[in-house]
């Protein structure tokens, strides 16, 4: 039973648009959120986090909107960038474990 | 600068073979993980240990063991490969959550294959 779930597998987006990546969660007990990134062969590297009493967090090019009602947040980049191409993990923390979902490829065309 | 490393990048090893990966973490942090990677599933949380001598069984601890004798180094077990335990192996750390909100640290991960 996935409690965190990413339903887009992959995202193409244009240079210089916005990439906005999708995750839903379904036990209402998790109270932190984070974003992970991962680029091929090397270990995945924290992005940005927000907590459930936050529905807004900013950092650069990166904001996290959380949706508490909707069990559900996103990932806004703007602008996309070719070095975004990665692999970026939802995760939601349970204790002192991290529940992941299953993760979605972007790929920014230049 | 937090530095968690795994041993191997890449293991080839035979089915029946006892496997060991190792982990070593320089930020004196607590907690430890092991999770697996595979396409269309994420990270799935193997084991993981708070405190020395101390473990807890992950999503998916079936075939695997742990060791943690040192706090900075956390060793996962394949007690007997097999090829379905084929996978990217990653190693993590982090501080306590009552200690800090500090998130988890990824070492590059050991592709793990078994023949």
């Amino acid at each position: 039973d996935q409690q965190v779930k990413q339903n887009s597998p992959s995202l193409s987006v244009q240079e210089g648009r916005i990439s906005i990546l999708n995750c839903d969660y379904t036990n209402s007990m998790f109270d932190y959120f984070l974003w992970y990134k991962k680029y091929p062969a090397e270990g995945p590297t924290f992005l940005i986090s927000i907590s459930s009493i936050k529905d807004k967090n900013e950092d650069g090019r990166f904001t996290v909107f959380l949706n508490k009602s909707a069990k559900h947040l996103s990932l806004h980049i703007v602008p996309s960038q070719p070095g975004d191409s990665a692999v970026y993990f939802c995760a939601a923390i349970s204790g002192d474990k991290l529940v992941f979902g299953a993760g979605t490829i972007l790929r920014v065309k230049s | 600068d937090v530095k968690v490393t795994q041993s191997s990048r890449y293991l080839v090893k035979r089915t029946g073979e006892k496997v060991f990966l190792e982990c070593v973490q320089d930020m004196d942090h607590e907690n430890m993980f092991w999770y697996r990677q595979d396409p269309g599933l994420g990270l799935r949380l193997i084991y993981f240990s708070y405190d020395v001598k101390m473990k807890e069984k992950g999503d998916i601890p079936e075939g695997y063991s742990v060791s943690r004798e040192k706090k900075e180094r956390f060793s996962l077990i394949l007690e007997s490969a097999s090829t379905n335990q084929t996978s990217m192996y990653l190693c993590a750390s982090s501080f306590l959550s009552r200690i800090s909100n500090q998130p988890q640290h990824f070492g590059d991960g050991t592709r793990l294959s078994i023949l």
